[in-house]
């Protein structure tokens, strides 16, 4: 059964770049949505866009300026970067594998990004 | 604000039926499919429902999903101890282009 992991900088200075990357073991990257969803501590969940396998990507609106979601095929693996962060950027960071853009499953166990100095 | 509405709280004892709502609009639920998701706590959000009312393998009979209109709910009945979680309601909008979510219903089982 596939198994999503997040890595990455748990502490990442303000203006700077934030970069997770997900591991998908136990299936192919092909034929779905990979996703990254982030949560701030104690509130709810908010969509920060997908990639298709074949490349094309959706981004939330609201950080679509900032949002970059790539594939690395050969890795299995798929990265988010978010630029320019503040302090409102901390959150839990998942990534989870779509069926469909709103059909997630399963989850990474997610990783904690604080922005702060 | 969450584009899609759902009650914060609810509680109920075990052994009996509790049901969360999830209200939207015609360009999220009015026309896209409904997915819920239950968060255990300290733990990732699993998917409990798909396509407003199909389970997952594994996920027992007592968690059933319906949609009308605007609207959808989640029923959970045989309430257990270990049904205490966040459930979260999600739907594409049309509108928006987005993916959104419910602010989320604490279950506490009393």
């Amino acid at each position: 059964q596939v198994q999503l992991q997040e890595s990455g900088p748990r502490l990442v200075k303000p203006s700077q770049t934030l970069s997770l990357t997900c591991t998908v073991s136990g299936g192919s990257i092909s034929g779905f949505y990979w996703s990254w969803i982030r949560q701030p501590p104690g509130k709810g969940l908010e969509w920060i866009g997908y990639v298709y396998y074949s490349g094309s990507t959706t981004y939330n609106p609201s950080l679509k300026r900032r949002v970059t979601i790539s594939l690395d095929r050969p890795k299995n693996q798929f990265s988010l970067n978010l630029s320019s962060v503040t302090a409102a950027d901390t959150a839990l960071y998942y990534c989870a594998k779509g069926e469909t853009n709103s059909w997630l499953d399963p989850w990474g166990q997610g990783t904690l990004v604080t922005v702060s100095s | 604000q969450s584009v899609l509405t759902q009650p914060p709280s609810t509680s109920e004892t075990p052994g009996q039926r509790v049901t969360i709502s999830c209200s939207g609009s015609s360009s999220n639920i009015g026309s896209n499919s409904v997915y819920w998701y239950r968060q255990l706590p300290g733990t990732a959000p699993k998917l409990l429902i798909y396509r407003n009312n199909q389970r997952p393998s594994g996920v027992p009979d007592r968690f059933s999903g319906a949609k009308s209109g605007t609207s959808a709910s989640l029923a959970i009945s045989g309430l257990r101890s270990e049904d205490e979680a966040d459930y979260f309601c999600a739907a594409w909008d049309d509108s928006l282009s987005v993916v959104v979510f419910g602010g989320g219903t604490k279950l506490t089982v009393l």
